[in-house]
């Protein structure tokens, strides 16, 4: 299988930028993928990165992929107090996903 | 669009009892549903693939005696979970596809169970 993991907190103050880490153990990944969890709602798409790219930008948000360390990496420019939700990596491996832990962000007004 | 849904929102049941949790794709047609379980600080694990009209696909170490999945429409999935007891207790999360394949999947916003 593949292990997935990330920091369970990030507190960032708003207008900031906010940074949040994932690694994974299988080189053989092919997608990424960034999910926002709002309480009582699903989890909401928000990006994904292909396995050959090491960059991807959409909007405030950043998406950096370092696949020799099999690290992910997503950045929120100019946070917002509304950016404060759980947000999740998740790989895709042989048609399974494997989530991370989640890491919860909490923007400071 | 590609709205799913999920009832009831959370449940308290007692041990012993069984559980019946629904997903529902509101706005499309879902070929294939995943049901996941979330415990506190963990990440999701997938618990089971389901297509419709035929048996799910349980992931390894998932009892499929205790965690009933019925596909029985290409909007709905259920999970009953039978015979409840307190480490059953999760946060349980559905999915679905419109395309068969685990990267078109949007997630309900999940069911809480509290077995006491």
């Amino acid at each position: 299988g593949e292990d997935v993991e990330q920091s369970l907190f990030l507190s960032v103050r708003e207008g900031d930028s906010s940074v949040i880490n994932c690694t994974y153990t299988d080189s053989s990944s092919t997608y990424l993928y960034w999910y926002k969890q709002e309480p009582g709602a699903g989890l909401q798409l928000l990006t994904y990165i292909f396995s050959n790219m090491d960059m991807k930008q959409d909007q405030r948000l950043t998406v950096l992929l370092n696949k020799k360390d099999k690290h992910l990496s997503l950045r929120i420019a100019d946070t917002q107090t509304g950016d404060s939700a759980i947000y999740f990596c998740a790989v895709l491996n042989f048609n399974k996903f494997y989530f991370g832990s989640g890491t919860k962000l909490n923007v400071k007004p | 669009g590609a709205v799913v849904s999920q009832h009831p929102s959370r449940v308290i049941c007692k041990s012993g009892t069984s559980v019946k949790i629904e997903c529902r794709s509101l706005d499309f047609q879902a070929t294939t549903m995943f049901w996941y379980r979330q415990f506190p600080k963990k990440s999701l694990m997938l618990m089971a693939t389901s297509n419709e009209g035929s048996k799910a696909t349980y992931e390894q170490g998932v009892e499929k005696d205790k965690f009933l999945i019925n596909h029985a429409s290409l909007t709905l999935s259920t999970l009953t979970v039978t015979s409840a007891h307190p480490e059953d207790s999760s946060f349980y999360i559905c999915s679905a596809s419109t395309s068969g394949f685990v990267d078109t999947q949007y997630f309900g916003p999940g069911t809480r169970l509290t077995v006491l």
